[in-house]
């Protein structure tokens, strides 16, 4: 069974700065998934990572998959108050794309 | 965006009363899903459809039912709504294959009182 953890729960930042929240797996894992909710909003698809090694870049938000320590991670890069949200990992398995979630990180930017 | 409407958006009921949230996509998307979100436990998966027809059950599908009977609907029933299922439900729909992801509806939030 597909386990999902995400650290930290609850991140402020300063605009500006540089920060990355981490997403750990407990099994093997066919695809990652980032996912980005406003609050009271429907959650938008950010990245989807397919493969060990892989990296993508959207703006001041990148991510990464390693597979060998079942590992992802979305990296922010000079903070901006836009980017206040909660951002959800989730894995899946298997050819039906059932999602397993983190809990989500509660990500607070401030001036 | 995937053209996905859920309904109602809102909704008060009983505890005891029977209540169906719809799903509707635009998209021809081959696989559905409901899923509740909770404080603290992200997004879990209640009910998925590969098919017109075909369901399987999530983790969390205790107290819930769902049907399927066109490509587009997708029903998800509380028979007999308990308190511990006051939650924000949201559909997803994705289409078959590997490179794919999910998009989710704009969810409906339910009190169960």
């Amino acid at each position: 069974e597909l386990k999902v953890e995400q650290n930290p729960l609850f991140l402020s930042m300063q605009e500006g700065k540089n920060y990355t929240i981490y997403c750990n797996y407990s099994t093997t894992s066919d695809r990652l998934y980032w996912y980005r909710q406003d609050p009271g909003k429907s959650l938008e698809s950010l990245f989807v990572l397919l493969s060990n090694g892989a990296v993508k870049q959207e703006g001041r938000l990148m991510a990464s998959l390693d597979t060998k320590a079942r590992l992802s991670t979305l990296h922010i890069t000079a903070a901006v108050h836009d980017l206040s949200a909660t951002y959800f990992c989730a894995g899946d398995t298997g050819t039906a794309s059932k999602l397993t979630f983190g809990t989500g990180t509660r990500l607070q930017v401030t001036l | 965006d995937a053209g996905i409407t859920q309904s109602p958006r809102h909704k008060v009921t009983e505890t005891g009363t029977p209540v169906t949230l719809r799903c509707h996509q635009t998209e021809n998307h081959r696989y559905m899903y409901w899923y509740r979100q909770d404080p603290g436990h992200g997004l879990r998966l209640i009910h998925y459809s590969y098919g017109v027809k075909d369901t399987d059950k999530g983790e969390v599908s205790d107290g819930y039912s769902v049907s399927r009977s066109k490509t587009e609907d997708f029903l998800l029933t509380l028979e007999s709504a308990t308190s511990s299922q006051t939650s924000v439900y949201f559909c997803a729909t994705s289409r078959a294959g590997r490179n794919t992801e999910a998009f989710f509806g704009q969810g409906t939030r339910l009190t169960v009182v």
